[in-house]
């Protein structure tokens, strides 16, 4: 099992709509969980950082459910320009001081 | 602040070259990283450094070398490319374990 799995997508919603991402991890150690946005050949950006159960912004939610070992990430009223790739991240490691990618769910909005 | 920076941004290599690519940082961080990104595997990290003079291995480190002799700047080598080893390199920076990081613009490589 991957330490950290994504549904790859792509996630293909028009304009207006409410979109959810999942995201499983699999060290129920991690204490640190984050959603990246990825736009083509681009660095990925930081989105939001979830250290406890949730965090919202604006438009977008993040929840954490450590007893089934998720994170979520909900768009509402989705935006042509919230087409991306949308990466999760884990923290890892002895010290967890290193962060474990998802590969990755592609969001494309459509009008 | 430039945040993360990296050079060169475009690179082709011929198998058998070396190259180092530098990344630098202004934001004092104690953290950097290098990764490299496929398509299909998502971000697979490469060495880490916790600060200046240290490293150690990631998921991936085969065919890499690293070096921190500045906190600002953090060093990947590639000391006889290989096909394989065609990527798009990042590197990262954090303040601290498990904290967020941010990423420089990457460094897209070819090796023929």
């Amino acid at each position: 099992r991957k330490e950290v799995e994504q549904d790859p997508g792509p996630f293909n919603v028009p304009e207006g709509a409410t979109v959810a991402f999942n995201c499983t991890y699999s060290n129920s150690a991690s204490q640190s969980f984050f959603w990246y946005r990825q736009d083509c050949r681009k660095e990925p950006k930081l989105l939001m950082s979830v250290y406890s159960s949730g965090n919202e912004d604006g438009r977008f939610t993040a929840q954490l459910n450590r007893a089934s070992q998720y994170i979520s990430l909900l768009i509402r009223d989705s935006k042509l320009s919230d087409s991306a790739t949308y990466l999760c991240a884990v923290n890892e490691g002895e010290y967890g001081n290193k962060l474990v990618f998802g590969a990755g769910t592609i969001l494309r909005v459509k009008s | 602040n430039a945040g993360v920076t990296q050079t060169p941004k475009f690179r082709v290599l011929k198998t058998g070259q070396s190259m180092t690519l530098l990344c630098a940082q202004d934001m004092n961080h104690e953290y950097m990283y290098w990764y490299r990104q496929d398509p299909g595997m998502g971000l697979r990290l490469i060495h880490y450094s916790v600060g200046e003079g240290t490293t150690a291995k990631g998921e991936v480190p085969d065919g890499y070398n690293v070096s921190r002799l500045k906190k600002q700047n953090f060093l990947l080598g590639l000391e006889s490319a290989a096909p394989s080893q065609t990527s798009v390199y990042f590197c990262a920076s954090s303040t601290a374990q498990g904290t967020e990081q941010y990423f420089g613009p990457g460094t897209r490589l070819t090796v023929t």
